[in-house]
């Protein structure tokens, strides 16, 4: 039973440089969700996919994140011109209907901005 | 503006015992609720969930009770044991027909501590 999977675990990068973090789903969900965690909060929704399709977008994504899910599998975050307050744990979670599933999240993907 | 609310930080208890974790909401709409646990290190995971049409449901140690007049829910972990140590989640979930399919909303989380 392959989970939900995030690559990079840990990313360090200077301000002002772009990044990207790369999800695959558990292969049977066709739901995939972004969320951001900072310390001493819970998981923060960003974003979210069904296949292909991206259906809802938080206001805390600014125009400098986008995300793709091409051909409804992986998916990518991407975080243009990173700043300090970018640091983060971002973290993917797949689900999949019908049924009351709940979403399943992976180890999460640790952004520190310096 | 917090519309899920986990206001113990953290808890203790002793192994065998019973731990209870607590969390309130604002959102009426919300109509599923679910706990997660998270390691440090690692992403949330699922430990149990309920649906707005019930006000109770098991898994093993685990009871999930929810009381919609009061917009509360809690966790019952009986008997608690030391590797239940972690940070406790509430979450929930508006407008997907009584399901997680949409987004969730978390609280802050719950910092358990189960001592042997």
């Amino acid at each position: 039973d392959t989970g939900v999977s995030q690559d990079p675990r840990h990313k360090i990068t200077k301000r002002g440089q772009n990044v990207t973090f790369r999800c695959d789903p558990i292969s049977e969900h066709n739901r995939l969700y972004w969320y951001r965690q900072t310390l001493g909060q819970g998981p923060e929704f960003l974003t979210y996919f069904q296949n292909e399709a991206q259906l809802e977008k938080s206001r805390l994504l600014s125009d400098r994140f986008s995300a793709e899910r091409p051909k409804g599998s992986f998916s990518t975050l991407e975080i243009q011109r990173t700043e300090q307050g970018d640091s983060a744990m971002y973290l993917c979670a797949s689900s999949y209907r019908p049924g009351t599933g709940a979403q399943f999240f992976g180890p999460g993907t640790r952004l520190t901005v310096l | 503006d917090q519309q899920v609310k986990q206001n113990s930080p953290s808890l203790s208890v002793q192994e065998g015992r019973i731990s209870i974790l607590n969390c309130d909401y604002t959102n009426s709409m919300f109509d599923y609720f679910l706990w997660y646990k998270k390691y440090p290190a690692e992403g949330p995971t699922f430990l149990i969930s309920i649906s707005s049409i019930k006000d109770k449901n098991e898994d093993g140690r685990f009871t999930v009770f929810l009381n919609k007049s009061a917009k509360h829910l809690s966790l019952h972990i009986v008997p608690s044991q030391p590797g239940d140590s972690a940070v406790y989640f509430c979450a929930a979930s508006a407008g997907a027909g009584g399901t997680s399919y949409g987004k969730l909303t978390f609280g802050q989380g719950t910092i358990l501590t189960v001592h042997p």
